[in-house]
């Protein structure tokens, strides 16, 4: 099993451009998650998705859209980057919170600049 | 809304026993989980407290007061390995949103 991939890996992207994040799972997970992760900031919550065709906004959505048309995929877009999206995006999967579910498994990041 | 407070930095020596402390605010409380991070790394899932009380996993343990909305993370007999920061994390049942503290930074000395 791969368990949680993240593609790309790197990305340069200049202000304006648009750019989408793809996230993947093998693990029939049915939550999906992304996070953003910069220096002192810890992980903040942008938008999650409790199932298949559901999103929902986190921490910091603005900017950023998201769409779960097939539970193993979790698509994040940007669709006008500026440079405060310069970040380390994590994707993460979950089952549903109970019992002893309640491991978060985390991709291995992208690491995104936007000049 | 959610918030956690985790301190920046802990320094601790190789072989000793260091406490990271996290307190939260969250109107729906579910659970708190410890999470790991080495430098130019994925968060790995450390443990989760539901109930009060301690939860032993090797030489980790983490401890929840529901009450005190209030958990620890214990780490025994520091390796230079354990070099990394650690996060806190609260799940709200309302709306099942995860929410991350900061982030501690572990500073191992020899």
């Amino acid at each position: 099993n791969a368990g949680v991939t993240q593609t790309p890996k790197f990305r340069v992207l200049k202000t304006g451009q648009s750019m989408t994040l793809l996230c993947a799972q093998d693990m029939n997970h049915e939550y999906m998650y992304w996070y953003r992760q910069d220096p002192g900031m810890g992980l903040r919550l942008i938008h999650y998705s409790v199932g298949e065709g559901t999103t929902a906004k986190g921490e910091v959505p603005d900017g950023y859209n998201v769409s779960r048309l097939k539970k193993q995929n979790f698509l994040l877009g940007l669709e006008s980057a500026a440079p405060s999206q310069t970040s380390v995006y994590f994707c993460a999967s979950s089952y549903p919170p109970g019992g002893l579910f309640n491991e978060q498994f985390f991709g291995p990041g992208t690491r995104l600049t936007v000049l | 809304g959610q918030s956690l407070e985790q301190p920046s930095e802990v320094t601790a020596v190789e072989g000793a026993i260091v406490q990271i402390n996290c307190t939260y605010q969250t109107s729906g409380f579910y659970g708190l989980s410890w999470y790991q991070q080495h430098d130019g790394g994925a968060p790995t899932f450390l443990s989760y407290n539901a109930l009060d009380g301690l939860e032993e996993t090797g030489r980790f343990s983490s401890f929840l007061s529901r009450s005190d909305s209030y958990g620890y993370l214990l780490l025994q007999e520091l390796q230079m390995k354990d070099s990394a920061s650690y996060f806190c994390a609260v799940r709200d049942h309302r709306d099942d949103k995860i929410i991350f503290g900061k982030g501690t930074r572990l500073h191992i000395l020899p």
